[in-house]
């Protein structure tokens, strides 16, 4: 069975790093061949991918944020670590962590955490 | 922000025929990348519904269809039910900004 399951912070100040992990399991990270995507859903708006690392460690992101966010994996605790620095209030979203199956669509999803930026 | 355009709402009574468009571009759709489809009920996160155009995950229901033609892909949702009623997102690959998301659309069943 297939879950992911992400953690962190409830509240985070403006300026300061988020540190987001995604604890999978059903699956492993070194032979998830099309990876795991972090997913972020401001309240009341869209969806809005952010980044994703493939099994053999390549990693993507999204062009808006790129300066922002690094994405690591530690495949032997079946995690994947997102960070997003210098946070803001407009920053505030449910995040997700979702893996990507063959054809680049995300077939598993965590049930997110609510992330809210404020001092 | 999103460079696939649905429309906000689309509404139908019990029973009935729903069509949501995802208009794209040359970069994304229009390029031959693959389309998904997402439903997302209140409160939940989302869950897969159409990937790669038109096929759907063990355990949806045929109710739910995909096309793709263009720069535009299309779910259908056939026999309308109250269960329907939630939020769908398209996804695809973007050449330029990676992988995108819908504005997402509204389903009501009224």
């Amino acid at each position: 069975q297939v879950t992911l399951k992400e953690s962190g912070p409830v509240l985070v100040k403006p300026t300061e790093t988020l540190t987001l992990t995604c604890t999978v399991s059903g699956f492993s990270l070194s032979n998830a061949r099309m990876g795991v995507s972090w997913i972020r859903q401001p309240p009341g708006k869209a969806l809005e991918w952010l980044a994703h690392i493939f099994s053999n460690d390549e990693k993507s992101y999204s062009t808006s944020l790129k300066s922002r966010l690094t994405i690591s994996k530690d495949t032997s605790k079946s995690q994947v670590v997102l960070t997003m620095t210098n946070m803001d209030p407009v920053d505030t979203a449910t995040y997700y962590c979702a893996r990507m199956g063959g054809w680049k669509h995300f077939d598993y999803w965590g049930q997110g955490t609510l992330v809210t930026v404020s001092s | 922000q999103s460079v696939l355009t649905q429309p906000p709402s689309v509404s139908g009574a019990p029973g009935q025929r729903v069509t949501i468009s995802c208009t794209g571009s040359s970069s994304n759709i229009g390029a031959g990348y693959d389309v998904h489809w997402y439903q997302q009920l209140p409160g939940t996160a989302p869950k897969l519904l159409i990937y790669g155009n038109s096929n759907r995950p063990s355990g949806v229901p045929d109710r739910f269809s995909g096309s793709k033609s263009g720069t535009s892909a299309s779910l259908a949702i056939t026999g309308l039910q109250a269960e329907d009623e939630a939020d769908y997102y398209c996804q695809s690959y973007d050449s330029s900004l990676g992988y995108v998301f819908g504005t997402g659309t509204k389903v009501t069943v009224l």
